[in-house]
């Protein structure tokens, strides 16, 4: 099983910074990485695929970087709804595998 | 607009049964690998099962292999989980969850509280 590590567990930022979020892989997932945002009483919402590619409908101030073992989800110029967490997800082996999440909250 | 919409969940005890389903809506259902995924109270995101779009491969995580199983019906645009033996750490939200391909998870239900307890 692919154990995905997020760092860090909470992030604390203010509107209109800049956050950086991490996460490892314990062994290569190529690409194959997703990224989800999931507000308080919500679903999680699918942000990026493909380690880079922006799913429909997902402002461009949300990027994602990365390969092999190491990606960050970038998200510039935090708006009030940006605050959430945020899980990364491999899928190039079974079972599918979630980090533990990163918390972004207001400073 | 697409929907999911979970049903089927509740208070079960330990070693009890529950079946939940999916209704879906405003996508091709049969176009689509359908999964299963849960989150315990407070906690994190897990996958439980998936089914291929024609119901002919599944995949479970191995902490439920033998115990739940996933189907699904394409006339009736319906997803099921039979969930047996169950236990403590059962207890979670089960999403419903559509993708085009097996990688992702690109539209999710609002979900359905299984807690399991004594």
């Amino acid at each position: 099983e692919i154990v995905l590590t997020q760092s860090p567990a909470t992030l604390s930022l203010s509107p209109g910074d800049r956050a950086a979020l991490s996460c490892r892989a314990s062994q290569s997932v190529y690409t194959c990485l997703g990224w989800f945002q999931q507000r308080p009483g919500q679903p999680p919402r699918l942000l990026i695929y493909g380690a880079s590619d922006r799913a429909t409908g997902i402002p461009a101030r949300f990027s994602g970087s990365g390969s092999g073992t190491d990606f960050t989800l970038t998200i510039n110029s935090l708006e009030p709804e940006d605050f959430a967490v945020y899980y990364c997800q491999q899928c190039v082996n079974w079972p599918r595998t979630f980090g533990q999440g990163t918390k972004v909250e207001i400073k | 607009e697409v929907q999911l919409v979970e049903s089927g969940g509740g208070l079960v005890q330990p070693g009890g049964s529950l079946r939940l389903s999916c209704a879906a809506s405003g996508f091709s259902f049969g176009s689509c690998w359908m999964s299963w995924v849960r989150q315990a109270p407070g906690k994190g995101l897990e996958w439980v099962a998936n089914v291929k779009q024609d119901g002919s491969e599944k995949h479970y995580v191995d902490s439920v292999k033998g115990r739940f199983t996933v189907s699904r019906d394409n006339a009736k645009n319906s997803l099921y989980l039979q969930m047996n033996s169950l236990r403590a750490e059962d207890t979670a939200v089960y999403y419903c969850v559509g993708a085009p391909n097996s990688y992702y998870f690109d539209f999710w239900g609002q979900g359905t509280l299984v807690a399991v307890s004594s």
